[in-house]
């Protein structure tokens, strides 16, 4: 079964430097990749997607996030960061084939600090 | 722009009680489901249906069902409520080769 990892439940950074939140994933196969975004009692909004090709995709709000197959990873990054982008952050995978039913990752609380 | 709509915004309840929880979507997809977010921000699916099948995550208690009158809207119904149903309930939509949508959620209290 396929899964998704989190690492850090909590990252904190002074708003101006370069956020990165980890992602990793187990999946047998090529895995769809996304990050999703949730905001203080506001709905999941879509970042970015990874099917395939290019190993960085470049999504919204200025984010973008790197593919590494060599270690099943899916970390999300942006520079610099700002202090509207403090939320929690998901990383989800959704089985090749385009199932659409996505399995999600614990979640990463971002903190940016003005 | 929230295209996912879900009423009511919050509900309080007594364990045993049923409740019913509405969700409209209005992107025209052709697939929903139901999330569950749990009090750690765990978010788990809970069924996805489109107007022929209907998939359900075999963890999902059986007092949990989905109901559906057409492909834009599906409804959750708890039967008899327990205190671990206590979460925000996430529902969504989707088209083949698109992201998946969220609504904003219900936040169920069960006490």
């Amino acid at each position: 079964a396929q899964s998704v990892d989190q690492p850090d439940a909590h990252v904190t950074l002074y708003e101006g430097a370069s956020l990165e939140l980890r992602c990793s994933y187990s999946y047998s196969a090529a895995p769809y990749l996304f990050w999703y975004v949730q905001y203080p009692g506001q709905s999941l909004q879509f970042l970015l997607k990874y099917i395939t090709g290019d190993a960085v995709v470049k999504g919204t709000k200025g984010f973008e996030a790197e593919f590494r197959k060599s270690n099943s990873s899916f970390n999300l990054k942006k520079s610099p960061a700002h202090w509207s982008d403090s939320a929690k952050y998901f990383c989800a995978l959704e089985e090749a084939g385009g199932n659409n039913k996505l399995t999600f990752g614990q979640g990463t609380v971002l903190s940016v600090i003005p | 722009e929230t295209a996912v709509f879900q009423t009511p915004n919050y509900h309080v309840t007594q364990v045993g009680n049923e409740v019913s929880f509405n969700c409209k979507q209005t992107l025209g997809h052709d697939t929903m489901y139901w999330y569950k977010q749990d009090s750690k921000k765990l978010l788990k699916i809970m069924f996805s249906y489109n107007n022929k099948q209907l998939i359900v995550n075999e963890t999902v208690p059986r007092r949990f069902s989905p109901q559906s009158s057409d492909k834009a809207h599906l409804n959750l119904r708890i039967k008899s409520v327990e205190p671990e149903d206590s979460a925000v309930y996430l529902c969504a939509s989707s088209q083949q080769g698109t992201e998946v949508f969220f609504g904003k959620g219900t936040r169920l209290t069960v006490v």
